[in-house]
């Protein structure tokens, strides 16, 4: 079935210090969502992507359906960025995501 | 205000009882959806409707049964309930069930299995 592999499974930044975060897909995906859980176990979402890329605030995705993968690129950290990302993508079956397994951020002083 | 509800935040059930997971979404969407998350899993599909209409189903158990009272309102029934069940149900709903729809998710009810 369709799977979504996403990485690393834990990251720890300093202040100020970027990365990204990807995902990758198995089958050809139809659109990618990002989302943040917060402090209460809500899921924020942070981005909606059918192609190409996205960027609010310090936060940038990219989407590339045909090399099946998406990014999550984080600048300047900051201590309130810690959490869990997740990606989540919407495949051959229309009505439902897959969600991958998320990413421990831990922002650093 | 928050716009899709879930109700109760916190349950806890004892083993065989039933429950009802409340959804309820204010943003004028067509198609929800439930999904679950166990410990140390990632979030897992169980259902969606649109236009009140089952389209996946995705649980292998009948004791879960989604009701759609109205448009807006998505719960989640739950019998014989087991201590495996123990998660949290996210109800999240979407303007359309189309292709890869934006999906919006509500703050889940975590539920406990004793």
């Amino acid at each position: 079935g369709d799977q979504v592999e996403q990485s690393p499974s834990a990251l720890s930044l300093h202040e100020g210090t970027g990365s990204a975060l990807r995902c990758n897909f198995t089958t050809t995906m139809r659109a990618v969502q990002w989302f943040r859980k917060n402090s209460r176990g809500s899921l924020i979402n942070l981005f909606y992507l059918a192609s190409g890329t996205k960027e609010n605030g310090r936060l940038k995705s990219a989407f590339d359906s045909k090399e099946r993968y998406s990014t999550l690129h984080i600048r300047d950290a900051q201590l309130e960025d810690s959490g869990t990302y997740f990606c989540a993508a919407g495949g051959t079956n229309a009505y439902k995501v897959i969600f991958g397994k998320g990413t421990h951020l831990h922002v650093l002083p | 205000d928050p716009k899709i509800i879930q109700k109760p935040k916190y349950l806890v059930a004892v083993t065989g009882s039933e429950k009802i997971l409340i959804c309820e979404q204010y943003l004028g969407h067509n198609a929800m959806y439930w999904y679950r998350q166990s410990a140390k899993k990632p979030l897992e599909f169980m259902f969606s409707y649109s236009y009140q209409k089952l389209m996946d189903n995705q649980t292998a158990s009948s004791r879960f049964q989604p009701q759609s009272s109205k448009k807006n309102h998505l719960d989640l029934q739950i019998t014989a309930l087991k201590p495996d069940d123990s998660a949290t149900y996210f109800c999240a709903s979407s303007q359309t069930g189309g292709a890869g729809a934006e999906q919006f998710f509500g703050p889940g009810t975590r539920l406990t299995v004793l």
